[in-house]
């Protein structure tokens, strides 16, 4: 079964440093692996999403890579911001027969960005 | 505005009483899901409909029913059998191509008493 982990659970960086956030997974046999940001008490917003074969994905200050054969995942955000205070969530698309369309989520890495 | 909508935000909810959670999107995505968040966890999919009339459970279904009637509603009953049904409850959409990203709406949190 895939297992999908994320340390740290929590990270508090000051205002300008870049962000590392990790992501690792158990089976590589996957689709595509998806990058979330959640504010409290909201739902998730995509940030990017990654297919299998590729190995990276950037959006702005964001960049995502992707390293299949080692289970791993890192988001990067550069010169961090207050507003980049959340929680991020990594999440997998494995590739069994019977994971139509199923997400396999981590528990987060709630992150906060000190002025 | 394309998106997800769910009603209500808040919901307080007796103990064995049904509640039914309300999810609509007007993206025109083929599929639908439920997720449940508990503080810490990761989202935990409840059932997912690929397409309308017919849907499929998913890692913790027991105590939860759902519809889909209408490609643009996918709404969750959680009945007097979940045994721990407060939490936070997402929904989400995904157009059904070969990356299925998904889309999710802004969350119910539900407290049973």
């Amino acid at each position: 079964k895939q297992e999908v982990t994320q340390i740290p659970a929590a990270l508090s960086v000051p205002e300008g440093e870049n962000l590392v956030l990790n992501c690792s997974f158990t089976d590589s046999a996957i689709y595509n692996l998806q990058w979330f940001r959640q504010d409290p008490g909201k739902g998730l917003t995509s940030l990017l999403l990654i297919q299998s074969s590729q190995r990276e994905q950037t959006s702005g200050r964001l960049n995502a890579s992707l390293d299949k054969s080692s289970g791993r995942s890192t988001l990067y955000i550069a010169a961090s911001q207050p507003g980049d205070s959340a929680t991020y969530l990594c999440a997998v698309r494995p590739q069994a027969t019977d994971s139509w369309g199923k997400l396999q989520f981590g528990a987060g890495t709630q992150v906060v960005v000190t002025p | 505005d394309g998106g997800i909508t769910q009603s209500p935000k808040y919901l307080f909810r007796k103990e064995g009483q049904n509640v039914t959670l309300s999810c609509e999107q007007n993206l025109n995505h083929d599929a639908m899901y439920w997720y449940r968040q508990d503080p810490g966890q990761g989202l935990r999919l409840i059932y997912y409909s690929q397409i309308v009339n017919d849907f499929q459970k998913g890692d913790i279904a027991e105590g939860y029913s759902v519809s889909r009637e209408k490609k643009e509603s996918f709404p969750l009953t959680v009945t007097s059998a979940q045994k721990n049904p407060t939490a936070f409850y997402l929904c989400a959409s995904s157009i059904a191509t070969r990356t299925h990203e998904q889309y999710f709406g802004p969350g119910t949190r539900l407290t049973v008493t």
